[in-house]
């Protein structure tokens, strides 16, 4: 059975701080790996990778998928209280196209 | 451009009866997926389409559950004899080439 997990599963910082959130996956016939926001509505795009070791930026936040060691971090710098939401990490399986979700880390930024 | 939407936001239904949900996909995407998201979980995968073929349905977690897109553009996902264990966010996503997934506002469903 494919298997996501994220870590932690709640976090809480000041606003200025920066963040790690990390995501393992044990799945066959991986092809990609995505991060999700989610506040109360729809999970909002992030990033896709598919390629080991080639960092994806935007503004303040990136990630990165290590595919030997089966992991992707997501990293917030200078963190906002925007930034409060739960942040998904989904694996792209199969043939079919669909997603295989962790759990969530739930982010909350304080002032 | 409109993004994905669906109707209606909130429904509440009594156990027992059928509920119907709507998803309009972005225009021209081919992909539409279902998913359902348990509180404090992660969203699980229903069913797939391809236009109007049905590809995949094995998250359907029972025959209760039923999807259609009959023209290859809006999908309904309808659920009969709702159980309380149905109560969920229902998830719509589209994609044009079934990678990126472009995921609309939800449906949360309470069954009573």
């Amino acid at each position: 059975e494919d298997k996501v997990v994220q870590s932690p599963l709640s976090l809480v910082v000041h606003e200025g701080d920066t963040v790690t959130l990390n995501c393992s996956y044990e799945v066959t016939n991986f092809r990609s790996l995505l991060w999700y926001k989610q506040e109360k509505k729809a999970p909002t795009f992030l990033f896709m990778l598919t390629s080991s070791g080639i960092e994806k930026k935007s503004g303040r936040l990136s990630s990165i998928l290590d595919k030997k060691e089966l992991f992707s971090i997501l990293n917030i710098t200078a963190t906002q209280t925007g930034d409060s939401a739960v942040y998904l990490c989904a694996v792209h399986t199969g043939t079919a196209s669909k997603l295989t979700f962790g759990t969530g880390t739930r982010l909350q930024v304080t002032l | 451009g409109a993004g994905v939407s669906q109707s209606p936001r909130y429904k509440v239904a009594k156990r027992g009866q059928d509920v119907a949900l709507r998803c309009d996909p972005i225009s021209g995407h081919v992909s539409l997926f279902w998913y359902q998201q348990a509180l404090g979980q992660g969203p699980e995968f229903l069913t797939y389409f391809q236009n109007e073929a049905q590809l995949d349905k094995s998250g359907l977690p029972s025959d209760r559950f039923f999807a259609e897109r009959p023209e290859g553009s809006v999908s309904t996902l309808k659920i009969q004899r709702t159980q309380q264990e149905d109560s969920a966010v229902y998830l719509c996503a589209s994609s044009l080439d079934g990678r990126e997934q472009y995921f609309g506002p939800g449906t949360r469903l309470t069954v009573t």
